[in-house]
């Protein structure tokens, strides 16, 4: 089976940083999934761990650690476009992918 | 070059009616998967097809039915509509069933009454 937990909802301010982490029990393993979803849109696919370690693309960065079934989102430099929800997804391998049930992260002025 | 679509965008139904819903993927995708999201949850995965053929089945009843064209297209059949069916319905495509990148249409927002 496969379990996927997340923060429901957090604030940060403009400007600065923030870490959404999500935590997996699965029976099986075929990488880390981070999807941005804005309110009415479709979700956009954002990063894809299957090592563990940093992967880093602009401002945002992603964190994998297999033997803790954890990961996590790093968002720097927080502008108001980043508003939204991010939805993490560690499908089991060979199987489809299952979505976490996604954090709300609203960026104050 | 166009992204996945999705038709209708959005769809109002009575109770008990059935519903069939449109995808297109990207050109060159061959796998489309469909996925239900209610309101503050995460996607749910319905289906998945593959040249089409069923890959993959979620934990949906039975009134939930797929099929894929030899385009690749699709289409996702809802049967006898009950208010819980009201969420977003998802459309995504990729290469093939082991590509780790898919591609999410804009949706088809349905409101069972």
């Amino acid at each position: 089976g496969q379990n996927i937990d997340q923060p429901t909802e957090m604030t940060a301010t403009e400007g600065a940083i923030v870490q959404i982490n999500c935590t997996y029990q699965t029976s099986g393993f075929n990488g880390l999934f981070w999807y941005q979803q804005h309110a009415g849109e479709a979700p956009t696919f954002l990063s894809y761990n299957v090592l563990d370690g940093l992967e880093e693309k602009g401002r945002f960065s992603s964190f994998l650690s297999r033997s803790k079934g954890y990961s996590y989102l790093l968002l720097k430099e927080l502008q108001m476009k980043d508003s939204a929800s991010y939805l993490c997804a560690a499908p089991p391998y060979g199987q489809n992918f299952v979505f976490g049930p996604g954090t709300r992260l609203s960026v104050l002025p | 070059d166009a992204g996945v679509t999705q038709s209708p965008t959005h769809l109002i139904k009575t109770r008990g009616q059935h519903v069939t819903l449109r995808c297109s993927p990207i050109s060159g995708h061959k796998s489309v998967s469909w996925y239900q999201q209610v309101l503050g949850q995460g996607p749910q995965f319905i289906f998945q097809y593959y040249e089409k053929e069923e890959r993959g089945r979620g934990n949906f009843p039975d009134r939930f039915s797929a099929r894929q064209f030899p385009n690749y297209s699709s289409e996702l059949n809802v049967n006898a509509l009950l208010l819980g069916d009201s969420a977003l319905y998802l459309c995504a495509s990729s290469l093939d069933p082991g590509a780790y990148e898919q591609y999410f249409g804009p949706g088809t927002r349905l409101t069972v009454t």
